[in-house]
């Protein structure tokens, strides 16, 4: 079954802390992970996708397959980082399908 | 860059009246657009793939008499919700591959609160 989980409802840290979401999925084949960002009030957006393996607003994420993990991970917290974070999972030849976790209310405190 | 847009972005209806949500692609094409259910503070359940020119494809559990799909045109599909009760209560919010033949580069709409009293 293709379930992508993520253990953290909410992460609370302050800020300069270093900051890991993590993300655990299960997927027979080869998926491809993504991390999406909600801002209050604003609509989701696509933060990193581990096939570019790209640091955005610092944020990095490393795919592991034998750990199916997909943490991420960003070494100093800042309070504008404070958002609702998706791990999501796209199967190949899915069309964009995405499995989402059940997301993570990162909290950067002052 | 690429935008959707939702309408209305919010809409309160009474138990058994339907509901249309309009899901848009202003600058770009889809062939194919995402329909998913919000809950508070929860994951994004995936209900349906919109396809421009054929029938939806429902996921499993999705009723798809009760919430009705049209893929109008290039740039628009529509999610009715019918014969709508207080459970239907949620956010519903669509997304759109960008056109530019990455199917994973998506963006989403703002999203759809229905309230059913």
């Amino acid at each position: 079954a293709q379930r992508v989980t993520q253990p953290e409802k909410l992460l609370s840290v302050f800020k300069g802390a270093p900051v890991e979401l993590k993300c655990n999925y299960s997927y027979s084949g080869s998926p491809e992970l993504f991390w999406y960002v909600q801002y209050s009030r604003q609509r989701l957006q696509l933060l990193l996708r581990h096939i570019s393996r790209e640091s955005i607003k610092g944020f990095t994420a490393d795919l592991n397959k034998g750990e199916t993990s997909f943490h991420l991970k960003k070494p100093f917290a800042q309070e504008e980082d404070s958002a609702m974070y998706y791990c999501a999972l796209s199967g190949r030849n899915q069309g964009g399908k995405l499995i989402f976790g059940q997301g993570t209310e990162l909290s950067v405190k002052p | 860059g690429a935008v959707v847009s939702q309408h209305p972005s919010w809409v309160i209806c009474k138990s058994g009246t339907s509901v249309k949500i309009e899901c848009r692609s202003l600058d770009f094409q889809a062939t194919t657009m995402f329909w998913y259910r919000q809950f508070p503070k929860q994951s994004l359940m995936l209900m349906a793939t919109s396809n421009e020119g054929s029938k939806a494809t429902y996921e499993q559990g999705v009723e798809k008499d009760k919430f009705l799909i049209n893929h109008a045109s290039l740039t628009l599909s529509t999610l009715t919700v019918t014969s709508a009760h207080p459970e239907d209560s949620s956010f519903y919010i669509c997304s759109a591959p960008s056109g530019s033949g990455n199917p994973y580069e998506q963006y989403f709409g703002p999203g759809t609160r229905l309230t059913v009293t």
